[in-house]
């Protein structure tokens, strides 16, 4: 399973564009990575999913270098609403998803 | 379908006794996971199923949690004879057959016990 690394904390402001950065020095091939986003007292909800590349919906955009060593989440002008914690898995569909301690990120007024 | 449904929200049982959570994944979703987490932490990943069959089951799930899904659709995780160190928040996701789709998680049950 790839482990994954990203800062405990960030702070932002309301209107800002917020990137969070996640290294897997270990990705496998069949890894996907994916983000989650999660409120106090509630399960975490899918954000982005990608492989390579650049992906972008209609809430973010998923930013992977070739090499796939890392990732960044990118959120565009960020609301108080956007204060959760962030998670980044690198996981495969045969691996079970494993969580990190993820990044809280706060937005302020 | 409204997504993954867990039930109790809450509960709160004194040490000793024992526990069942329910979890109703996503209806046309195979797998489904089980994971426990405490303040300030992420998820801890405690079980796996695909259909009625446990695949998989982290070391974290000691002899006193048992966890079910009969007929391969909704899944239930007993604790028994809980202890203080079982109090978190206990979620329940599911995802479809595939390797590139997301997992849908409820929105847990919080277990305290006292």
């Amino acid at each position: 399973l790839a482990k994954t690394t990203q800062p405990i904390s960030m702070d932002s402001y309301e209107g800002q564009e917020v990137n969070i950065t996640c290294s897997h020095n270990n990705i496998a091939t069949n890894d996907y990575i994916t983000w989650y986003q999660q409120f106090p007292s509630q399960g975490p909800r899918f954000i982005i999913q990608g492989y390579k590349t650049k992906v972008t919906n209609e809430v973010a955009s998923l930013f992977i270098p070739a090499d796939r060593k890392s990732s960044t989440l990118s959120l565009p002008r960020v609301s108080l609403s956007d204060t959760a914690v962030y998670y980044c898995l690198a996981a495969g569909g045969s691996y079970i998803p494993t969580f990190g301690r993820g990044t809280s990120l706060i937005v302020h007024p | 379908d409204t997504g993954v449904s867990q039930n109790p929200r809450h509960k709160i049982t004194k040490r000793g006794q024992n526990v069942t959570f329910r979890c109703d994944p996503i209806s046309e979703h195979n797998r489904l996971y089980w994971y426990r987490q405490t303040l300030g932490q992420g998820p801890e990943f405690l079980t796996y199923f695909q259909n009625e069959a446990q695949l998989e089951k982290s070391r974290l799930l000691s002899d006193r949690f048992s966890a079910e899904r009969p007929k391969g659709s909704f899944s239930t995780l007993e604790i028994q004879r809980t202890e203080q160190g079982d109090s978190a928040m206990y979620l329940c996701a599911s995802s479809p057959p595939g390797t590139d789709y997301g997992y849908t998680f409820g929105s847990g049950t919080r277990l305290t016990v006292v």
